[in-house]
């Protein structure tokens, strides 16, 4: 069965510092993979989304950037976070019109 | 853009009864609809997919897609307090979900 992987779970940060949230999936090959950020109390919003390796499409202009470096691993990166990033960021796979599937979430808070 | 729109909620509803939920989208040439839930601070789980015009039912669960009037629906049957959470529908891209609607079973 296939099984989704994301940390950490909570993360604080501080205003300028990197970030790096790492995403894996286990008993697929080459599927779709997002990511999404939620504020409190909305909806979804994508930010990047992968149909392959190295095929990164971003939703959302924004100091984050994605990468996907193997088929199963999915990266969101920032260099400098701003207040405005923290949330709960989820990560979330599927096969071509079927449906996502959601890792845990990362909540990300910026002190 | 395809659009995927909730109806305003928060959603109160007794025990036992049936609670409504309805998505209407953009674009008629989404296929597919899927309905996940969202317990507070956790993330959505799927709980049903509908792919074609008519129902799909799942338990308690009713999955309703009119093509003609582009809206998706989501029945719950006999609403019990451990339904209450946030409801979120997506077409079948998935690059675009509904907002949510937030739903109570008051006991």
């Amino acid at each position: 069965s296939q099984t989704i992987h994301q940390w950490p779970a909570t993360l604080v940060q501080p205003v300028g510092s990197p970030l790096s949230l790492e995403c894996t999936v286990e008993g697929t090959s080459n599927p779709n993979l997002y990511w999404y950020r939620q504020a409190a109390g909305r909806g979804l919003q994508l930010l990047f989304y992968s149909v392959g390796i190295g095929q990164i499409s971003s939703e959302v202009p924004q100091n984050l950037s994605a990468s996907r470096p193997q088929d199963r691993q999915f990266i969101l990166s920032s260099k400098k976070l701003l207040l405005s990033d923290s949330g709960f960021y989820l990560c979330a796979w599927s096969v071509t019109n079927q449906p996502q599937h959601f890792g845990d979430g990362t909540r990300l808070s910026i002190l | 853009q395809k659009e995927v729109e909730q109806n305003s909620g928060p959603l109160s509803v007794p025990e036992g009864a049936i609670a409504s939920l309805n998505c209407t989208y953009s674009d008629r040439g989404s296929q597919s609809f899927f309905w996940y839930r969202q317990y507070s601070g956790k993330s959505p789980e799927l709980i049903m997919s509908i792919y074609s015009n008519g129902d799909q039912e799942d338990g308690r669960f009713t999955a309703q897609l009119n093509k003609a009037s582009q809206y998706v629906s989501l029945l719950i049957r006999d609403s019990q307090p451990s339904d209450s959470a946030t409801y979120l529908c997506a077409e079948q891209g998935q690059l675009t979900f509904g907002s949510g609607t937030q739903l109570t079973v008051l006991p």
